[in-house]
């Protein structure tokens, strides 16, 4: 089984400055990594997945990701932010090579201020 | 190319009643699946399916249930509706299971209220 720990509930955040959201899974086999953003009253729309390859993957937005396997972790991080990045962000993991159930974390807000 | 369609977006409902939830996946995808979405517990599976066959499911008592018609459109029923089944209902559609990278697309959900 696998789990997905995000231990940041909320993140609150001045425009236009960096931020990171972190992301530890528990998995015994290889997985894949995802994360993806809420807009307030709307689904779920993929910001960027590690499959294999390059450690470190560009998503949409700006925003990218690193996968680092002896830290077990994906954090999600963002140079500048800006107020339309306001969201939740969830980070989600798939056994490698399975069909779709994924495993979500629960969440975390991302707050940005003027 | 259009994206997963859920309908109805928003419905209320009355303890004891049942409900049937309609997902249209992007055209060419075959797997589809079900999640539920509550402040609660968060965002849990509930199944999938892929040719008419569910391949996949999660912990949730029998009056979830769920079918796919064979233009991949799917269908999720929950019966004897109780309080603590209101929630966020999504669906979500991939080109095809057994190969986990492929991205998996949400629709925009069904918000179900039960009171």
């Amino acid at each position: 089984a696998q789990s997905v720990t995000q231990l940041d509930s909320q993140v609150p955040v001045f425009e236009e400055a960096p931020v990171e959201l972190r992301c530890n899974y528990s998995s015994s086999v290889s997985v894949y990594l995802f994360w993806y953003v809420q807009y307030p009253n709307q689904g779920l729309q993929l910001l960027l997945k590690y499959l294999s390859g390059s450690t470190l993957v560009k998503g949409i937005n700006g925003f990218e990701a690193e996968f680092n396997k002896s830290q077990t972790s994906f954090h999600l991080r963002k140079p500048s932010v800006h107020i339309s990045d306001t969201a939740e962000y969830f980070c989600a993991v798939i056994p490698a090579g399975t069909a779709s159930k994924l495993t979500f974390g629960t969440g975390t807000r991302l707050q940005v201020t003027l | 190319k259009a994206g997963v369609t859920q309908t109805p977006r928003y419905l209320i409902k009355t303890r004891g009643q049942q409900v049937t939830l309609s997902c249209s996946p992007i055209s060419g995808h075959r797997s589809v699946s079900w999640y539920q979405q509550t402040p609660g517990q968060g965002l849990q599976f509930l199944f999938e399916y892929f040719s008419e066959t569910q391949r996949n499911k999660g912990n949730f008592p029998g009056r979830f249930s769920g079918r796919q018609f064979s233009n991949s459109r799917s269908e999720m029923n929950v019966s004897t509706l109780e309080l603590g089944d209101s929630a966020l209902y999504l669906c979500a559609s991939s080109p095809q299971v057994g190969v986990g990278g492929n991205t998996i697309y949400f629709g925009e959900g069904s918000w179900l209220t039960v009171v």
